[in-house]
């Protein structure tokens, strides 16, 4: 494998149902993204691990929960979703230098996505 | 927050022509990106910038990192059917503390380029 992998590419859940969707970067990188995609709207960022920390959380529902156990892995855990949750979710890794406490990051790697839909 | 203006939002071209499509922002980048994006797939990057006045080639695509730093253009030349899907461009800063959001990049709300055989 390649650049970034993303599984399922296709998901259809109910309101009740717990999924997760696994990324994994074969880049070497070592922070990573999820972003949501909905139609006609900008891509929006909704979690970033640098070096395995959570640095940015855009106040995205708790029924969406991140987990990122090293590196080159990081997953989306969804329950109780709504139907406008429903979109294409992906994931991206970049690199990113630290130094005196600040980040210089690298351009992102996007992967193919997951499509979810939510009945 | 930021926002990046993306225009135009949809363009419908006859194959061959050339296409331009652009990015402002409000605030100023240190890095300026261009995606494209197929049906059903993430964005791949195309382009990146990382000076202002900076312009790079890649292939029939050039882009440019504006001199104020606020600004961004991509343009294609002699298009083709496969140059059909949506364009992003993105802008990001850079050097700041581990934990500030303003490293993470902003998107544009995309060009989706439809390509007339």
């Amino acid at each position: 494998e390649t650049g970034v992998t993303q599984t399922p590419r296709h998901l259809v859940m109910g309101m009740t149902n717990k999924k997760s969707l696994k990324c994994e970067q074969h880049l070497g990188h070592n922070a990573m993204y999820w972003y949501k995609q909905s139609a006609k709207k900008p891509l929006e960022l909704m979690f970033v691990y640098s070096l395995e920390e959570r640095v940015e959380n855009n106040s995205v529902p708790s029924r969406f929960s991140p987990e990122c156990p090293n590196s080159s892995h990081l997953f989306l855990h969804l329950h109780t979703l709504q139907p406008e949750d429903s979109a294409l979710y992906l994931c991206a890794s970049s690199q990113v230098w630290i130094s005196g406490g600040r980040a210089d990051y690298n351009e992102q790697f996007f992967g193919p996505g997951t499509r979810l839909t939510v009945l | 927050g930021q926002q990046l203006n993306q225009s135009p939002q949809s363009m419908f071209i006859q194959e061959g022509e050339d296409v331009s499509m652009n990015c402002t922002s409000s605030s100023i980048f240190n890095t300026w990106l261009w995606y494209k994006q197929d049906p059903g797939e993430g964005p791949v990057l195309l382009i990146a910038l990382y000076k202002a006045g900076e312009l790079t080639s890649n292939g029939r695509l050039t882009a440019q990192f504006g001199i104020t730093r606020k600004d961004s253009f991509l343009n294609i030349s002699a298009s083709i059917p496969s140059d059909v899907g949506i364009y992003f461009c993105a802008g990001q800063h850079n050097n700041r503390p581990n934990n500030n959001a303003g490293n993470m990049l902003t998107f544009g709300g995309g060009t989706r380029l439809m390509v007339k055989p």
